[in-house]
């Protein structure tokens, strides 16, 4: 059963405009999330993180919310580019744990 | 410069023909694993490793063995592949074995197996 979940398979979006990517977790032992993205052909890579202490983590155009009382987290793109249109994974582990489970990923499209 | 390198990075093979994905770390990473990413079910764990000769089953782990001998390398073998195994194959590192704050993930670029 899918722990993680990201239910946009694809994104568009007006290059500019905010960029807004959704995450749902089930498991309420997890407390440590992060974001990846991928472009084709490469690995993912890691794009920014949040635990459960904090609602909100900002790292330039990247945000991370945090709603644990909904078990959902989202992550902001402001201003969206071009170059952000690649593949965005979700992660969540429990600090104490020793497995990443990630979503199935949303595919971002940034118009230019 | 920090990497993860794994090999071959494209790979078509015949059912039942034996074969190894090798996978290497400079990071002097204790925790080492094996994801396979397929259209719709996103990245799902094989197998992963908290270090050398500690290994234990992900969420897929049927089909695969590993082994880690070495605290560098952790290869994926396919003793008998079948062709549910053609997918893209990651090895991923991080430095504990813990989902501590900072911990983060590191991917190698991917192997595409195909299985006919």
């Amino acid at each position: 059963d899918q722990q993680v979940k990201q239910n946009s398979p694809s994104l568009s979006v007006q290059e500019g405009r905010i960029s807004i990517l959704n995450c749902d977790y089930t498991n309420s032992m997890f407390d440590y999330f992060l974001w990846y993205k991928k472009y084709p052909a490469e690995g993912p890579t890691f794009l920014i993180s949040i635990s459960s202490i904090k609602d909100k983590n900002e790292d330039g155009r990247f945000t991370v919310f945090l709603n644990k009382s909904a078990k959902h987290l989202s992550l902001h793109i402001v201003p969206s580019q071009p170059g952000d249109s690649a593949v965005y994974f979700c992660a969540a582990s429990a600090l104490t744990g020793n497995q990443f489970y990630f979503g199935t990923g949303t595919s971002l499209t940034v118009i230019p | 410069e920090a990497q993860v390198t794994q090999n071959p990075r494209y790979l078509i093979t015949v059912t039942g023909k034996k074969l190894t994905v090798t996978c290497s770390q400079n990071m002097n990473h204790e925790y080492m694993s094996w994801y396979r990413q397929d259209p719709g079910l996103g990245l799902r764990q094989i197998y992963y490793s908290m270090n050398v000769e500690v290994t234990d089953k992900g969420d897929v782990p049927e089909g695969y063995k590993v082994s880690r001998k070495e605290k560098r390398n952790f290869p994926l073998i396919l003793e008998s592949p079948s062709p549910n195994q053609t997918s893209l194959y990651f090895c991923a590192s991080r430095r504990s074995p813990a989902g501590a704050t900072g911990n983060t993930i590191y991917f190698g670029e991917g192997s595409w197996l195909t299985v006919v």
